[in-house]
This record gives C-alpha cells, structure tokens and sequence, in this order.
C-alpha cells in the first residue's frame, strides 16, 4: 500500500519558467509533509516543508502548498534553474507516531531543466 | 559543522555474507533513522535509534539490525545477505529537541550483492 504518491516519474521544463511537482497521500494521520531533492551519488537534501496547520509555505524559489481535503501537495519551483536538475522526493510523516518520526516517501520525481 | 557522514561509501558482498555500515550524526542532533533506497524508488524506513534503543521499525526482516552508541553514531548491520539487499542505504539524523524533527541525510552507503 503506497501511502505517499508521485504519479509524475518525469518532468521537462525550460530554464525561468515555473516547475510544478505533485504528491498526493492517503493517510490522514499524516501532519508533517517534506521534500527532497537528489542528485546522482548523493544523499537526499532537504529543501522545505510544511505543516498541516499551514497550506502554503515559501522559502526564496521554493513553495509548497498544502490542499488537506484532497490529500494532495505540490511544489513550485520559480524560476526553474539548469542547477535543479535532479530527482524531487515528497515525503511525509505522522505526529501521533510518538516513538518517532519515520518518513514516508513517494517514488520521486525526476526534474530537467533545459538551458 | 560537519553534516551527517556515513561509512564507506561503497561496499561488494557476495550472498549470505554479513555487512556492518556506520553513520555519524549532524553536530547536535541525537536521532539517527535508516532507509533502504531501491534503483528507482523512493527510500523505505528500515528503523530509527534515540537514546541507544530501537523505538520505531519498518517492515524489515531480523536480518535487519542496529545499534546506537553514547555519541549518537550508529550501526546497521545485514546478515545472510540476499541479492535483493543490494541498494543504497541512507543514514539520516534530527533533534528530538526540534519541532517536527526534520531529517537530514548522508551520502549513503551504495551495497552491492553478489
């Protein structure tokens, strides 16, 4: 059972236009959402996260909004940068889990940002 | 500030051997998790060390262990190791202290079995 979703295994956009990265999940119990970006032979980095108090958080090129009733968050990235070439994990986690805080992570989305 | 480490970065072990991989903590932080990353998928939670106990685990076979020493570094050790476990193993550590304990990772540790 696939809690965390990206049905987009691959994404094209042009150097300054805007990317949009999707993830969807099914567990309600989810309250904490992240995303990654990886490059090959790298760890994943963490680039910005967001709460589910919240439906929007922004950090300079990077927001991510937050849609509760639909289960559903994405990622905009403006203006997309040839430096952002690289797979994007949307991962998520769960308060209620209080022994911890394990990650949950979709299938990635791979981004190229063409010159 | 040194970010998270792991060691080594590379490893071949042929089926039914044992490997131990190792994991140094960003300064500050006292949670070490551990993921499995198959070629093309996302990372999948293997289990998570605070205060040198296993206090969460993923849908991992026994095989599947770890340790946490007093300076929060950690080990993740595979016995009897299948074809299937060859896969990049990512280390990645947060505060108990920080709201909502964001994880951060290391470089990972890329197994190969032969």
């Amino acid at each position: 059972d696939q809690q965390v979703k990206q049905n987009s295994p691959s994404l094209s956009v042009q150097e300054g236009r805007i990317s949009i990265l999707n993830c969807d999940y099914t567990n309600s119990m989810f309250d904490y959402f992240l995303w990654y970006k990886k490059y090959p032979a790298e760890g994943p980095t963490f680039l910005i996260s967001i709460s589910s108090i919240k439906d929007k958080n922004e950090d300079g090129r990077f927001t991510v909004f937050l849609n509760k009733s639909a289960k559903h968050l994405s990622l905009h990235i403006v203006p997309s940068q040839p430096g952002d070439s690289a797979v994007y994990f949307c991962a998520a986690s769960a308060a209620f889990e209080a022994a911890g805080n394990k990650l949950t992570f979709g299938g990635g989305t791979r981004v190229l940002v063409k010159p | 500030d040194a970010g998270v480490t792991q060691s080594p970065t590379h490893l071949i072990k042929t089926r039914g051997q044992q490997v131990t991989l190792r994991c140094s903590p960003k300064s500050g932080h006292d949670t070490v998790s551990w993921y499995q990353q198959a070629l093309g998928q996302g990372p999948q939670f293997i289990f998570q060390y605070y205060e040198e106990e296993e206090r969460q685990r993923g849908n991992f076979p026994d095989r599947f262990s770890g340790h946490q020493f007093p300076n929060y570094s950690s080990e993740l050790n595979v016995n009897a190791l299948l074809l299937g476990d060859s896969a990049l193993y990512l280390c990645a550590s947060s505060s108990r202290r920080d709201y909502q304990e964001t994880q951060y990772f290391g470089p990972g540790t890329r197994l190969l079995v032969l």
